[in-house]
């Protein structure tokens, strides 16, 4: 059975620090891979899909960047941490494009707190 | 931008009984779809319904859509203090991107 795997869970990084959260998936192949950002009581904003190694597509300009440096291996990063990049951070997979209508399957976030 | 719109956005019942949320979309979707989530845990898919498809079942859900008015609804019958979470609904076009609506909050008291 597939199964995404999302770290770390709580995070915690002062105003300007770096920022890599990994997020990986079992059990596919060539999967789509998401990137969303929800902030407190309200629903998921899309920051980045990918359909494929090294495709990636960008909805939002932000601080942000992701890279799909393997197959089932998506990375959100950040040079420069903002405040306003705090929030829950949610990674998730679906089948490729053309597999029909499919449901997403999300992990389980990153709580990220800037101070 | 988020172009979904949930109402209520919060909900209090009592077990027992039924919990009926909706959803409203702005563009053309092949399908839409219903998650839940737990408070700090990601979201798990509930149900999927094809823009062809007017009405399904799934258990205790019940999820109906009207294309015309680009509206669905979710009903949770006999609910149980086990279904306190949110709820978000996602329209889905075809590059099989999803757009959620803000989700409802249900809160049902044992």
């Amino acid at each position: 059975s597939q199964t995404i795997h999302q770290w770390p869970a709580t995070l915690v990084q002062p105003v300007g620090s770096p920022l890599s959260l990994e997020c990986t998936v079992e059990g596919t192949s060539n999967p789509n891979l998401y990137w969303y950002r929800q902030a407190a009581g309200r629903g998921l904003q899309l920051l980045f899909y990918s359909v494929g190694i090294g495709q990636i597509s960008s909805e939002v300009p932000q601080n942000l960047s992701a890279s799909r440096p393997q197959d089932r291996q998506f990375i959100l990063s950040s040079k420069k941490l903002l405040l306003s990049d705090s929030g829950f951070y949610l990674c998730a997979w679906s089948p490729p494009l053309g597999s029909g209508n499919q449901p997403q399957h999300f992990g389980d976030g990153t709580r990220l707190s800037i101070l | 931008s988020q172009q979904g719109e949930e109402d209520p956005q919060a909900l209090s019942i009592q077990e027992g009984e039924n919990a009926t949320m909706n959803c409203s979309y702005k563009t053309s979707i092949n399908n839409l779809q219903w998650y839940r989530q737990n408070s700090g845990r990601g979201l798990v898919h509930l149900i999927l319904i094809r823009s062809n498809e007017r009405e399904k079942h799934s258990g205790r859900l019940r999820v109906t859509l009207d294309t015309s008015k680009k509206s669905s609804s979710l009903l949770i019958t006999a609910s149980r203090a086990a279904d306190t979470a949110s709820y978000f609904c996602a329209s889905s076009g075809n590059t099989g991107k999803l757009i959620f609506g803000q989700g409802t909050t249900l809160q049902v008291k044992p």
